[in-house]
């Protein structure tokens, strides 16, 4: 595909469901990133891979978070036990150096 | 550690007329910056880009950004707004110089163009 892809693009969980959330990034690209945007917030750093090795996870918010990218290209985020204030926008970004492209997010809705 | 304010949460201007969003950045070394666009519903689109070189650097859609190091600011403009600009805008800065780079985003402006 031309650019990145998430799925789903929409989720409605009950709290303390566990979601998954998979993104594709562009390929070829080694870098790939995931961000959380809170309604009326910028986005914010959860987790950066390269290749398939996970090299900054300072930005999970809690063990309840987890991500993986086991062969290098496509990305999962899970969350176990949703609580409301994970709702949220998670948006997936492949790229460079110096640029970061990003998929169009995967709207999480806790009910 | 790295941050972006942005100074107005919501800008208003008329189609035709010149549009200025204001971000500034704090940076223990030399950034990266970067300004992105989302429209609703829609992931960030990016706009323009300054790594290094010159500081005046021009963007799509007619936007364009001046890196000013004296004043820490990377505001955005454009001389005459059309009613298809209206979104949210999202400054953000990167270390520069490192292998990779999260990114730390202001809080957004939001742009509306009136009629």
């Amino acid at each position: 595909g031309a650019g990145v892809s998430q799925s789903p693009r929409y989720k409605v969980a009950k709290r303390g469901q566990d979601v998954a959330l998979r993104c594709d990034p562009i390929s070829g690209h080694v870098s790939l990133f995931w961000y959380q945007q809170a309604l009326g917030q910028g986005p914010e750093f959860l987790t950066y891979f390269q290749n398939e090795a996970q090299l900054d996870k300072s930005g999970l918010p809690s063990d309840r978070f987890f991500a993986e990218r086991p062969e290098g290209s496509v990305s999962t985020l899970k969350i176990q036990r949703t609580q409301q204030e994970d709702s949220a926008v998670y948006l997936c970004a492949s790229g460079g150096f110096e640029t970061q492209y990003f998929g169009p997010g995967t709207r999480l809705l806790v009910l | 550690a790295q941050s972006v304010t942005q100074l107005g949460s919501h800008v208003s201007v008329s189609e035709g007329a010149l549009v200025l969003l204001r971000c500034n950045y704090s940076s223990s070394v030399p950034p990266y910056l970067f300004w992105y666009v989302q429209y609703p519903n829609q992931g960030l689109q990016l706009l323009l880009k300054y790594t290094t070189g010159a500081t005046l650097v021009k963007g799509i859609n007619g936007f364009e950004a001046e890196f000013k190091k004296s004043e820490t600011s990377f505001h955005l403009t454009k001389p005459s707004a059309h009613m298809s600009d209206a979104a949210e805008y999202f400054c953000a800065v990167k270390n520069g110089g490192t292998s990779y780079g999260k990114l730390t985003f202001g809080q957004g402006t939001i742009l509306t163009v009136h009629p």
